[in-house]
């Protein structure tokens, strides 16, 4: 099972609101990831957890506030975003945080934000 | 600067035939690289991986070659089959430090029935 199940899949918020989106994942890996995805492009690195514990931040704006509240459970916090924001956000994981051989990234289906 | 490149956005290959998707790395320092295959409005799903140790790993229809004088590796598909149809990004794993992917810019394979 190489499962990283993400909700809500399609969220619309206005710049004033503050909403949050989930990940869960049940293969016992210890590092945990949030990406960002434009249309067309490869996704970017926003964060990374491991053992539970935020390790990189890749100089996201404070208006994004990662939470990890177990070694299954990953929240991302949005609040005061802009319509530039809008993007696809991906959840993932993986064993283990240190890169190289079998350490495989997996990727949960995103959530589409839309910011008005 | 572009670590990982894909220098074709887009191929079109007849149903049955062999698919070849190439990527070029500049960083000495990776050691793990993977292909991931991606539908619209969907995440990436994994679909293949090597390790700097290997030249070739083989799942199904699935190969990929890695040449590591040449900084290159490939994914082959064969045959290919409409439904491989989507957008595959190659990704670059460094040895130590965090495991963050270095990813392509994808190329867009259409197979055509």
């Amino acid at each position: 099972d190489t499962e990283v199940t993400q909700t809500p899949k399609h969220l619309v918020m206005g710049m004033t609101n503050k909403k949050s989106l989930k990940c869960e994942q049940h293969m016992g890996h210890r590092a945990m990831y949030w990406y960002k995805q434009k249309a067309k492009k490869p996704p970017e690195l926003m964060f990374v957890y491991s053992y539970e514990k935020l390790s990189i931040n890749e100089s996201v704006p404070s208006r994004f506030s990662p939470e990890c509240p177990n070694s299954s459970l990953l929240n991302l916090h949005l609040h005061a975003l802009q319509p530039e924001d809008s993007a696809l956000y991906l959840c993932a994981s993986s064993p283990m945080i240190t890169g190289g051989a079998g350490n495989t990234i997996y990727f949960g289906e995103g959530s589409w934000l839309t910011v008005v | 600067d572009q670590q990982v490149k894909q220098n074709s956005p887009s191929l079109s290959v007849q149903e049955g035939r062999i698919s070849i998707l190439n990527c070029d790395y500049t960083n000495s320092m990776f050691d793990y690289f993977l292909w991931y295959k991606k539908y619209p409005a969907e995440g990436p799903t994994f679909l293949i991986s090597i390790s700097s140790i290997k030249d070739k790993n083989e799942d199904g229809r699935f190969t990929v070659f890695l040449n590591k004088s040449a900084k290159h590796l490939s994914l082959h598909i064969v045959p290919s089959q409409p439904g491989d149809s989507a957008v595959y990004f190659c990704a670059a794993s460094p040895l130590g430090g965090a495991n963050n992917l270095f990813f392509g810019t994808g190329t867009r394979l259409t197979v055509i029935p």
